[in-house]
């Protein structure tokens, strides 16, 4: 089991740029979700999915779009990349309330 | 509304004692769940261990226990015999209930965490 994966790693984008993060989970859960930590902070809620097809907006979604298609992908795009969006960006799944995080991906846009 | 207070930006221990992280929270919830995770310098976020508020019990994982405390709204993680390789940032966070479609789901309210150094 690979658990949660995501690409890419790291990424740097110029302003007003677009992009989609990947994010994958091998473990058949329905509930997955898109965090952003901010330094220092802890993670904030962007979107999460209930099940293919399924989505809704969290605490901080603005500037951000999902899509859930299958149960194991849960990709997020961000659309007109601006500075406050530079963050680590961890995805989720969950099954029985305990939430696995992938190893997220830090993104800085300038 | 949920909310999750970490009142210890910083944490020191010498290794093999023990530490505890504080964290408090506030919910209207009957029902909720309690979290810890680590996350080390490299990133990652590790799922520690897990308190339901109608447990009886305070949970326990290895070295790691949860002093629950229900009245005063309190969960605080207590990690016996500390190792360097305990040394990382610590959050605590509450499953709280959203509702999609007419039915409730777990959100994760996360606290602004805790660094733990432990020294040799």
């Amino acid at each position: 089991n690979a658990g949660v994966t995501q690409t890419p790693k790291f990424r740097i984008l110029k302003i007003g740029q677009s992009m989609t993060l990947q994010c994958t989970q091998d473990m058949n859960h329905n509930y997955m979700y898109w965090y952003r930590q901010d330094p220092g902070m802890g993670l904030k809620l962007i979107y999460y999915s209930v099940g293919a097809g399924i989505t809704d907006k969290g605490e901080v979604p603005n500037g951000y779009n999902v899509s859930r298609s299958t149960t194991e992908d849960f990709p997020l795009r961000l659309e007109l990349a601006a500075p406050s969006q530079t963050s680590v960006y961890f995805c989720a799944s969950s099954y029985g309330g305990v939430q696995y995080f992938g190893p997220g991906t830090r993104l800085t846009v300038t | 509304a949920q909310k999750i207070t970490q009142t210890q930006p910083g944490m020191f221990v010498q290794e093999k004692e023990a530490v505890t992280l504080d964290c408090t929270y506030d919910t209207s919830d009957p029902s909720y769940g309690l979290f810890w995770y680590k996350q080390p310098s490299s990133g990652e976020m590790i799922f520690l261990i897990y308190q339901g508020s109608y447990d009886q019990q305070n949970a326990t994982e290895g070295r790691y226990s949860l002093n629950f405390q229900k009245a005063r709204k309190s969960a605080n993680l207590v990690i016996s015999a500390s190792q360097l390789g305990d040394s990382a940032m610590y959050f605590c966070a509450m499953r709280g209930l959203f509702n999609a479609g007419g039915t409730s789901y777990g959100k994760l309210t996360f606290g602004q965490g805790t660094i733990l150094t432990v020294h040799p």
